[in-house]
């Protein structure tokens, strides 16, 4: 079963602070791989997404991939409170098409 | 506006009955997705559509079924409701990003809820 883990928190962090959301994935052919922001009783939004090793930046957030060990994970600097929301890690998988196999997502508690 | 526009917005059924979820697509995108999402959980592919034909299905039963018709809209078809079908249903168009990866977006979901 290839799947995608995430612990589901609550993660709470001080308004400020830096937040740290992690996941890993178990298929190894995963191309791509995508960071969603989801409010309460809202759709998911697309905050970035990354495919190479390293870090990929986008104002606040960071994306950052670990092929070697199966890791993503998103920092978000300068936490504001409009950030608590659960945010859903997925990977692109292998499967030749479109698919999006999705993590049950972290949730997020910034206090001011 | 996402470009993703999903109807109904919310809905109530009961057990056996029937339903037919529509979703309208950013023009040019040819290929949709659907998605079941359960309550703490996240979301899970049903089936893709690209150019009016199934091209990949999740882990979901014959009684989840779709269809793409040419203007790219789609339709979600599930029979013989059953009380786990309640979730929220997700519609997503595919983009292809300029480093080539394929990129969704999401609709703002259907609402469903079975009795």
């Amino acid at each position: 079963q290839k799947e995608v883990e995430q612990n589901s928190g609550p993660l709470s962090v001080p308004e400020g602070a830096i937040a740290s959301l992690n996941c890993t994935y178990s298929d190894r052919g995963s191309q791509s791989f995508f960071w969603y922001r989801q409010y309460s009783g809202k759709s998911p939004e697309l905050i970035m997404f990354i495919y190479s090793n390293g870090d990929k930046e986008d104002g606040r957030f960071t994306a950052q991939l670990n092929k070697a060990s199966q890791y993503v994970s998103l920092l978000i600097r300068d936490s504001q409170p409009s950030d608590s929301a659960t945010y859903l890690c997925a990977s692109g998988g292998s499967g030749g098409y479109n698919k999006l196999i999705f993590g049950a997502g972290t949730r997020l508690a910034v206090h001011p | 506006e996402t470009g993703v526009t999903q109807s109904p917005t919310h809905l109530i059924k009961t057990r056996g009955q029937q339903v037919t979820l529509r979703c309208s697509s950013q023009s040019g995108h040819n290929t949709v997705s659907w998605y079941q999402q359960a309550l703490g959980q996240g979301p899970q592919f049903i089936f893709q559509y690209y150019r009016e034909e199934e091209n990949g299905r999740g882990n979901f039963p014959p009684r989840f079924s779709g269809l793409q018709f040419p203007n790219y809209s789609s339709e979600l078809n599930v029979n013989a409701l059953e009380l786990d079908d309640s979730a929220l249903y997700l519609c997503a168009s595919t983009r292809t990003s300029r480093s080539g990866a394929n990129v969704l977006t999401f609709g703002a979901g259907s609402r469903l809820t079975v009795l």
